[in-house]
């Protein structure tokens, strides 16, 4: 069974740039999550998605991120303009039952 | 509302120590209760898990006890490996939604 997938793995932009990061989920997992873990912290949740609808999305700061979960399946989160302070590890993960998560590699962000 | 403290790092063992890592929880009802393990340049992957009250997860020689009187879920290994290094997550869900990790703890296992 393939894992979660998720690219690019590294990306270095300046502040003020936008940048989108890609995660194709386990098939057939309804839940997905996306996850900023800054260097030296646990994972924060920034939005869980059932299928294609938001259930949680407290956490994110709409004024810069967004994300979509299109027909359900794969996902694109989307930071625009970045700031230094978004700099860390964006991880995508998903969930069958919501009990157990299965989590991708991670998307590493520097901003400079 | 809900959250999990867990011990500072980093943790310096040397090959065939014992290993504990503590675990605390605050959470309204009745959450379960996860270990994950990151190593270096991956991401994070389930180690064990505990869905209620006296359960004892298992895996690769890790073990952890699901207390609700200490409201803790503390890992443990008897003789930790090179292989061991990593860094060590405790987490909670109280529904199946939600998921709240604590900040980490490094292991380093020296030969």
């Amino acid at each position: 069974e393939a894992g979660v997938a998720q690219s690019p793995r590294y990306k270095i932009i300046e502040k003020r740039q936008s940048v989108a990061f890609w995660c194709n989920p386990i098939s057939g997992h309804a839940t997905l999550y996306w996850y900023q873990q800054i260097l030296g912290q646990g994972p924060k949740l920034l939005i869980q998605f059932q299928n294609n609808g938001v259930v949680d999305d407290s956490q994110l700061p709409k004024d810069r991120f967004s994300a979509e979960r299109l027909k359900g399946v794969d996902s694109t989160l989307k930071i625009q303009p970045a700031k230094l302070e978004d700099s860390a590890v964006y991880l995508c993960a998903s969930s069958l039952a919501g009990d157990e998560q299965y989590f991708g590699p991670g998307t590493r962000l520097t901003v400079t | 509302g809900d959250s999990v403290t867990q011990m500072e790092g980093p943790v310096t063992l040397s090959e065939e120590a014992c290993l504990t890592i503590n675990c605390t929880y605050t959470a309204t009802g009745y959450p379960s209760l996860f270990w994950y393990v990151q190593y270096p340049g991956e991401g994070l992957q389930l180690l064990l898990k505990a869905t209620k009250a006296d359960d004892k997860g298992s895996n690769k020689g890790f073990e952890a006890t699901y207390r609700k009187e200490t409201t803790s879920f503390h890992l443990e290994k008897g003789s930790v490996q090179v292989s061991d290094s990593a860094v060590y997550f405790c987490a909670l869900t109280p529904t199946g939604n939600q998921f709240y990790f604590g900040t980490g703890t490094s292991l380093t296992v020296i030969p």
